[in-house]
């Protein structure tokens, strides 16, 4: 059972638009969430996170969005470049008792932004 | 340069033939951790260690070993590979203040026939 999902295989978006890339989980324990990005032959990096204690981050292009409620966040990239083209990674844990440090990840959302 | 590596990079063995991915770190990281990727289901975890001979199972560790004798290595073991576990293979690490932020090795692409 796939406790976080990104329900979209790719995106494609015209360079200088927005790019938003959403994931939706099931357990209402994760309370941290993280985006990570990932280039073809090389292992993902972190990119952005966001505890459950916030419904916004932003960090320069990119602004993570959390709603508990719908059990939903996404990634905002403004303005999209060439070199945002990626597989991106919605992660999830749980920082209750117990904290092990482990991810849950999504299926990955591969982005492409056209020049 | 803060790094993780993983080696080999690329693997093509046979069902059976006992195989060791290494992966070492250089940032003193406490955490360290194995995923592995496959299609269509993101990255899992397969084993993860809190600290040095401190190592636990992850959601997949059917079919793997680990080690954590120092503190910068923490190699997969595959006693017995079968072609299940042909995947795309990441070792990660981070510090035990941080442990979600991990940073991850290049890969270790593996084919058992």
């Amino acid at each position: 059972d796939q406790q976080v999902k990104q329900n979209s295989p790719s995106l494609s978006v015209q360079e200088g638009r927005i790019s938003i890339l959403n994931c939706d989980y099931t357990n209402s324990m994760f309370d941290y969430f993280l985006w990570y990005k990932k280039y073809p032959a090389e292992g993902p990096t972190f990119l952005i996170s966001i505890s459950s204690i916030k419904d916004k981050n932003e960090d320069g292009r990119f602004t993570v969005f959390l709603n508990k409620s719908a059990k939903h966040l996404s990634l905002h990239i403004v303005p999209s470049q060439p070199g945002d083209s990626a597989v991106y990674f919605c992660a999830a844990s749980s920082h209750g008792s117990g904290n092990t440090g482990k991810l849950i990840f999504g299926q990955g959302t591969t982005l492409q932004v056209k020049p | 340069e803060a790094q993780v590596t993983q080696n080999p990079r690329y693997l093509i063995t046979v069902t059976g033939k006992k195989l060791t991915v290494t992966c070492s770190q250089n940032m003193n990281h406490e955490y360290m951790s194995w995923y592995r990727q496959d299609p269509g289901l993101g990255l899992r975890q397969i084993y993860y260690s809190m600290n040095v001979e401190v190592t636990d199972k992850g959601d997949v560790p059917e079919g793997y070993k680990v080690s954590r004798k120092e503190k910068r290595n923490f190699p997969l073991i595959l006693e017995s590979p079968s072609p299940n576990q042909t995947s795309l293979y990441f070792c990660a690490s981070s510090s035990s203040g941080q442990m979600e932020t991990q940073y991850f090795g290049p890969g270790t692409r593996l084919l058992v026939l």
